[in-house]
């Protein structure tokens, strides 16, 4: 089946403006997380959903970054206020079984570009 | 703490020749342990993964990693490199709810 897909692939953005990043995860996994790719600071964890509980949003860096997923499929990565510092790509992945894996598929990510 | 420590931040190999990219790691329990590789502009792709059993673990592209538990280290190994394989490669160990990642080495193939 399809990968992980994530949009937009570019986004550029003014300082102060809000964004949403989206990411559909492979059909019938019940995790998903984001994670953000900057020079710098390598990979770093943001949040994780898994199924119909509550979020870890231990890795989100400022009350800016919030995330939503609904129906416990496509999730939106949500950047208010941007700051230029939060120029990066993100990354969403999936996962199909916590308990016995933690094997993740990747999207392409999208890259944010704020100026 | 968890932690992923990849020391060579830049490797060239020549190709056809061997590669040895090292990762040690920092963790609690029996770690579950990952390498991926990153193409310029594209995701991240799995190459191959410990869990348990067998300590070397064959992989994708013809890599293979062993996990030595006494040296804390998942080191990817692959015999003969192709001008393809310039990336960057990631080692990363299993979090309770997510993966810590190394820094990663970036590989460059040279003719």
């Amino acid at each position: 089946g399809a990968g992980v897909s994530q949009s937009p692939s570019n986004k550029v953005t003014e300082k102060g403006k809000d964004v949403e990043l989206r990411c559909d995860p492979i059909s019938g996994h019940t995790a998903l997380y984001w994670y953000r790719q900057s020079l710098g600071q390598g990979l770093e964890f943001l949040i994780y959903f898994q199924g119909n509980s509550a979020p870890d949003k231990s890795g989100l860096p400022s009350d800016r970054f919030s995330a939503e997923r609904t129906g416990g499929s496509v999730s939106t990565l949500t950047i208010q206020r941007t700051q230029q510092e939060d120029s990066a790509v993100y990354l969403c992945a999936s996962s199909s079984r916590l308990a016995e894996s933690y094997e993740q598929y990747f999207g392409p990510g999208t890259r944010l570009t704020v100026t | 703490a968890q932690s992923v420590t990849q020391p060579d931040i830049h490797i060239t190999v020549s190709e056809g020749a061997s590669l040895e990219l090292r990762c040690n790691y920092s963790y609690g329990a029996t770690p579950y342990l990952f390498w991926y590789v990153q193409s310029p502009g594209q995701g991240l792709q799995l190459l191959l993964k410990y869990f348990s059993g067998d300590t070397l673990v064959q992989g994708i592209k013809g890599f293979e990693a062993e996990f030595k538990r006494s040296q804390s280290s998942f080191n990817l190994r692959k015999p003969s490199v192709h001008w393809s394989d310039a990336a960057e490669y990631f080692c990363a160990v299993g979090a309770r709810t997510a993966l810590i990642f190394g820094k990663g080495t970036t590989l460059s193939v040279s003719s």
